[in-house]
């Protein structure tokens, strides 16, 4: 248990559903950040908000659309999705040291979505 | 474009054997962190090197940060079959929170 808590594990929807992740930390961290690894391909960064403002998007299509309604919950609400979403989806927190640099990014166990 | 190249891609090892995971930024790096990740699993925080010429040792783990801050390896003494997983290399790329991670190298101790 890392401290960061991602729901549901495991999702299946269709392409027309509408559906959520959630991600929650209660580590006193102010970053939280979406990651989505696909098989065979690096991590890839998809938002980063930092004191609940979103700071990047890293070109991310609409239909992954993020909220973070306070420094502990992050959520990624998923709308008509397409197979190639298909993948496992991360979520991290941190609370960067400024000046020393440090970033220790602590993350969730993963959601694996499948888009049928 | 991948800021953050990883080799080899895969490695397999019999137990026992030492081996080593390289991580090369075309960029100098803030930081560099080193994490593990079983199948399907989150990643978990193993090592972080700041400073050019940086080299840190947890348990059978060693890793290196060299003088320019662009390239790093991760050396593991006498494998075991607990050290299979993949190992990701990640850093701060730019000042603020764009953090990045390499290609993963898939590790498999045979016992």
């Amino acid at each position: 248990e890392t401290g960061v808590t991602q729901t549901p594990r495991h999702l299946v929807m269709g392409m027309t559903n509408k559906k959520s992740l959630k991600c929650e930390q209660h580590l006193g961290h102010n970053a939280m950040y979406w990651y989505k690894q696909s098989a065979k391909k690096p991590l890839e960064l998809m938002f980063v908000y930092n004191f609940k403002e979103q700071t990047e998007n890293n070109s991310v299509p609409s239909r992954f659309s993020p909220e973070c309604p306070n420094s502990s919950h992050l959520f990624l609400h998923l709308h008509t999705l397409q197979p190639e979403d298909s993948a496992l989806y991360l979520c991290a927190s941190s609370h960067p040291q400024g000046g020393s640099g440090a970033n220790v990014l602590t993350f969730g166990a993963g959601s694996r979505l499948t888009v049928l | 474009s991948q800021e953050l190249e990883q080799s080899p891609q895969s490695l397999i090892v019999q137990e026992g054997k030492n081996l080593t995971i390289n991580c090369t930024s075309s960029k100098t790096l803030y930081g560099l962190y080193w994490y593990k990740q079983k199948y399907g699993e989150g990643l978990i925080f193993l090592m972080m090197l700041q400073k050019g010429g940086e080299e840190k040792s947890h348990e059978k783990i060693t890793a290196k940060l060299d003088e320019k801050k662009q390239q790093s390896s991760l050396h593991i003494t006498a494998s075991q079959p607990s050290h299979a997983g993949i190992y990701l290399c990640g850093a701060d790329i730019l000042a603020g929170n764009q953090f990045y991670f390499g290609t993963g190298t898939s590790l498999t101790v045979i016992p």
